[in-house]
């Protein structure tokens, strides 16, 4: 059964700094996905970046980038000079397999930016 | 392009209630999702759907049916309503494997 973990219940992270969120995945099927999204606090669902298991370089998408480390099964999501509207829940999220039919998600790490 | 609806955004139900959330998407999309989302809490999978005709379990599928006629609609039903099923619901599709999905405003749904 896969399985998706985020470790972090919440961080707070200095305006202009970089941030990382952790994820760690469990999956003995060779094909999957992995996305991350943000959900501010009005509650919609927004796509960052999405990294497939055979992709041969790290995503990136502006400011989002995803360090994955298929060995480690890790996909942690590196925010690079944070804002304040960074503030949110971050969602990492898998689809296993070829069908990629069944996504799951993580808890969710809620992160809080100082000004 | 209205994308994911869902209807209704917000509901009350007395226990032992029924009810169907409703979720329609414009875009032609084969994949469907029902998620709930407690408090404080990650999105747990109650129900997928892969087209018209196909659906199967998620996480959490305890106390839910689901339907899927059409490529549009995937609607949720609730046959006996439990103070265990207050949550927020969210409906998302997607339109191929390595595609994100979109997501509908989400049903905030009380059991009293």
């Amino acid at each position: 059964a896969q399985k998706i973990t985020q470790t972090q219940p919440g961080m707070f992270v200095q305006e202009k700094e970089a941030v990382t969120l952790d994820c760690t995945y469990d999956t003995s099927d060779p094909s999957y996905g992995l996305f991350w999204y943000k959900q501010p606090s009005s509650g919609e669902m927004i796509f960052l970046i999405y990294q497939g298991s055979y992709d041969q370089q790290n995503a990136t998408e502006g400011r989002y980038s995803l360090n994955f480390q298929k060995a480690r099964k890790s996909a942690n999501l590196v925010i690079s000079a944070s804002q304040l509207g960074d503030s949110a829940m971050y969602f990492c999220a898998m689809r296993e397999g070829s069908s990629a039919s069944k996504i799951i998600f993580g808890s969710g790490t809620r992160l809080s930016i100082r000004p | 392009n209205a994308g994911v609806t869902q209807t209704p955004k917000f509901r009350i139900l007395k226990i032992g209630q029924s009810m169907t959330l409703q979720c329609a998407q414009d875009m032609n999309h084969n994949y469907m999702y029902w998620y709930r989302q407690d408090p404080g809490m990650g999105l747990k999978l109650i129900y997928y759907s892969v087209g018209a005709g196909i659906t199967d379990k998620g996480e959490v599928p305890n106390g839910y049916n689901v339907s899927r006629s059409t490529t549009e609609d995937f609607p949720l039903r609730l046959e006996l309503a439990a103070p265990s099923q207050t949550s927020v619901y969210f409906c998302a599709s997607k339109f191929s494997r390595d595609q994100p999905q979109h997501f509908g405003d989400g049903t905030r749904l009380s059991i009293l």
